[in-house]
């Protein structure tokens, strides 16, 4: 199947600082998208974004399908930033939604 | 309008016993999905229905059931509890090419 891999890991920010998440993929997608796992353990989803680049207030996404790989920007992070950036892609080419999911970035903002 | 609800939110299960995880959704979406979190795993794809009356099995299937004869409602079902079905569940609901919703989550852990 098909592989996502996230980097990095962990990340630890000063409050105000920009950051970028990257997630790699294997295989060409039909589906991408990025979620905000909060300290509360809610999915919260960010992007829906198979190809090109979105934007939504301080984050923004970028998807460049041909060479598989997608990136998240956060600039000017805040402490409610903080919790686990999952990249999850579905490759099957048919459903839309059989997705598969990287072991996420866990991203920490100090005050 | 509540999303997708999942009940409970905690349970507390012996090796050998069975129970049912609750999804209902009340956006009318027509893919519903059961996936499972687990500690540096990301979420992993239990099984999931295109529509009422349908299902299928996603990456790890063993040891779950589910049925769906309503669009509402995705129930998981687990036959004979094992420890390592000790996890965090979460149900997921999609229409087309638009993001997918979750749930909040089950925490289940099984002695």
């Amino acid at each position: 199947g098909i592989q996502v891999e996230q980097s990095p890991p962990d990340l630890i920010l000063q409050e105000g600082a920009n950051s970028t998440l990257r997630c790699n993929f294997s295989d060409s997608v039909n589906n991408l998208q990025w979620f905000h796992q909060n300290p509360w353990g809610q999915l919260i989803n960010l992007f829906y974004i198979p190809s090109g680049t979105k934007q939504n207030g301080r984050l923004s996404a970028t998807t460049v399908a041909t060479e598989r790989y997608s990136l998240l920007y956060i600039s000017s992070s805040q402490t409610t930033d903080s919790g686990v950036y999952f990249c999850a892609v579905d490759g099957s080419g048919g459903s839309n939604y059989k997705l598969t999911f990287g072991k996420g970035t866990l991203l920490t903002v100090n005050p | 309008n509540a999303g997708v609800t999942q009940t409970p939110k905690f349970q507390v299960l012996k090796t050998g016993q069975s129970m049912t995880l609750q999804c209902a959704q009340d956006m009318n979406h027509e893919y519903m999905s059961w996936y499972r979190q687990d500690p540096g795993m990301g979420l992993r794809l239990i099984h999931y229905s295109v529509g009422a009356g349908i299902t299928d099995q996603g990456e790890v299937p063993n040891g779950y059931n589910v049925s769906r004869s309503t669009t509402e409602d995705f129930p998981l079902r687990l036959l004979s509890a094992a420890p390592s079905q000790t996890s965090v569940y979460f149900c997921a609901t999609g229409q087309g090419n638009q993001p997918q919703h979750f749930g909040d989550g089950t925490r289940l852990s099984i002695l």
